[in-house]
This record gives C-alpha cells, structure tokens and sequence, in this order.
C-alpha cells in the first residue's frame, strides 16, 4: 500500500466556520506533512510531524492547527480562515524527516473560503 | 539565497524527447529531485539525482546533473499524451532540509 488518503477532496467553508481536513497514510512512514498550493505555483511547506511531534512550522497563522493523533493519521483544523486561505492543501509523508526529499503525496482537499 | 529556476512552458509533439531544465543557485545542493502533478493531482516523485552523479536513468527518464553549471535536465524520451503535467525541479541540502521548489515547468504534449 503506497497511497497517501486525503478528505474530503473538496470543502467549501465560510470564514466562521471550523472544518477539518484530514490524511492517512499507510506505508509505515514516520514524517508527515501539510503543504499548501495555490494554482500554478509550486507547494508551500506549512507543518512538519516527525515520530508524531511536531518539528516545524513555517509561521503559519494559528487558524490553521495541526494535530497528528498517531503515526499514520494528520488532521489540519481549519477556523476563522480568509477567502485567501482558497488553496489545494496537499498532505504528504516521508520514510522519516531525514528523507524529506522523497515525499508521497496524497490527491489533495481543494478548499474553498467564501 | 537559495533558489531554483525553470521555463515555464515546453509544447512537444507525441513520440518525441522532451528536455525539461533547471538551474539551482545554492552550490551545496546535495539532492535534486524531479515531481510530476497531473491537473487536479498531488505530486508524484519522479526521480531524483545524488549531487555527486552526473547521470540517472530510468526506463523513459534520464536526468542529467552539471554541477559546475548547477544545471539539471529531465529528459522524457518518447512521450506521450499521458506525460502532459507540471514537472517540478526541487533541490535540498541534504537530510533534514526543506525542499526549494522551482515554479514548475507545463508540458503539452500534442498528438
């Protein structure tokens, strides 16, 4: 099993809303991420869980939490966001953060912030 | 600063070779990787180059590396409609560093 699950696939959410996104992985890996994308641009790294802590945050705004309940699941809280926030957020997931080159992505939760 | 740079667009016609390049700035890359992302996809890893190889290949892939030039090329021999994607260079410098994305380079193959 290789495949990285993400859900939903899409989301439409108002600014006061509180919504989850969230990711499974299956493969044994120890490092999980949560990288944002708008259209046509490459991925933004926003959080890094290695052995389940968390390892890096790049500044992200605290309306947007991760929580990574065990090696294999990694949720991103979603509250108060702006129409800004509007972006594929890719999960991914590495053997461990030594190998954060060779990631597995899963197909993304297109979300929508009216 | 660190950055990697590719031309954004690249139009083939089916069957041909298609050379995707990128140009890194940060000498102490050690790794270099190619991603793939079909529309409406996540990201799948290609291929990826040691900075002390020259060449890799795999099956239709060759990757080509000068690191005097910091230049890095993907090469797509024979390819086809299904090949259409964004192909994203990335670099690091090594084991537990974040990945510098270039922008990504659009590849139309036309029949």
């Amino acid at each position: 099993d290789t495949e990285v699950t993400q859900t939903p696939k899409h989301l439409v959410m108002g600014m006061t809303n509180k919504k989850s996104l969230k990711c499974e992985q299956h493969m044994g890996h120890r490092a999980m991420y949560w990288y944002k994308q708008k259209a046509k641009k490459p991925p933004e790294l926003m959080f890094v869980y290695s052995y389940e802590k968390l390892s890096i945050n790049e500044s992200v705004p605290s309306r947007f939490s991760p929580e990574c309940p065990n090696s294999s699941l990694l949720n991103l809280h979603l509250h108060a966001l702006q129409p800004e926030d509007s972006a594929l957020y890719l999960c991914a997931s590495s053997q461990g953060y030594s190998k954060t080159g060779e990631l597995f992505f899963g197909e993304g939760s297109r979300l929508t912030v009216l | 600063g660190e950055d990697v740079e590719q031309s954004l667009f690249l139009s083939v016609r089916e069957g041909d070779s298609s050379v995707i390049n990128c140009t890194y700035t940060d000498s102490s890359s050690t790794y270099l990787y190619w991603y793939k992302q079909e529309p409406g996809a996540g990201l799948q890893l290609l291929t990826y180059i040691f900075s002390n190889m020259d060449m890799k290949q795999d099956q239709r892939l060759t990757v080509l590396l000068n690191k005097k030039d910091k230049h890095l090329s993907l090469r797509i021999a024979d390819t086809q409609t299904g090949d259409s994607a964004i192909y994203f260079c990335a670099s690091s410098r090594g084991n537990n560093r974040k990945l510098i994305w270039g922008l990504g380079t659009s590849l139309a193959v036309n029949p």
